[in-house]
């Protein structure tokens, strides 16, 4: 099953909203999570990367103020599009690693989010 | 972080056994060899990792020779259902920063 698991799976919003997603690890601690952005038919882009209590690292191009995440707790990441545009409609995916038990060092990804933006 | 190269896209047919190789030429010492699968609208799923020699598992070989700039996953005997992207990743134990390639789009046809 699922040890990474993301809401909402999919969402439409209005031009100029705020959109929430959250990303949780379900059965280890994730002191490490990324956020990847993927296109239609394209790779994945990284993001960011969030380790718990501590401020995101964004990559360059991306801008930290339009995409806030927020990774208060060791189960816990969101990802806050803000003002969200139509050029902002993608698929965004989480990952986490963590170092607890069996799932040290492993690295899972979520189901992904379809962001729709009208 | 080393670079990944994949062919961009394969086509084979029900049966058949496909091997999909992948170039990191400037891979470190420390990396592990990992390989993923997406689905349309879905997120990666794991296939196989390793360091040298070979490793299989119930879905899948993954083949790398001494030097380790390349590698080789291999699907016995694929169904439609394998119908998928697979991406070839390289990091270290951790995964600090995976950075994704191209992929190679992989169709089955019946």
């Amino acid at each position: 099953g699922a040890v990474v698991s993301q809401h909402p799976s999919r969402v439409i919003c209005k031009s100029g909203t705020s959109v929430k997603i959250e990303c949780r690890s379900l059965d280890f601690q994730a002191t490490t999570m990324f956020w990847y952005r993927q296109f239609p038919k394209k790779s994945l882009m990284l993001m960011a990367t969030s380790n718990e209590g501590s401020k995101a690292t964004y990559e360059q191009g991306v801008e930290k103020d339009k995409f806030l995440i927020n990774h208060a707790s060791l189960t816990l990441s969101t990802l806050t599009v803000t003002s969200a545009h139509p050029e902002d409609s993608s698929f965004y995916i989480c990952s986490a690693t963590g170092t607890s038990g069996r799932r040290n060092g492993e690295l899972f990804f979520g189901e992904g989010s379809r962001l729709t933006v009208l | 972080l080393a670079k990944t190269t994949q062919p961009i896209s394969m086509d084979s047919y029900e049966g058949q056994e496909v091997n999909i190789t992948c170039s990191h030429n400037n891979i470190a010492t420390n990396d592990y060899i990992t390989w993923y699968q997406q689905f349309p609208s879905q997120g990666p799923r794991f296939i196989i990792q390793g360091y040298k020699t070979k490793v299989t598992n119930e879905v899948a070989s993954l083949f790398i020779p001494a030097d380790r700039k390349s590698s080789t996953l291999s699907l016995p005997r694929v169904s439609l259902s394998d119908t998928a992207v697979y991406y070839c990743l390289v990091g270290g134990l951790g995964f600090q920063k995976l950075v994704f390639g191209t992929g190679t789009r992989l169709l089955v046809s019946p």
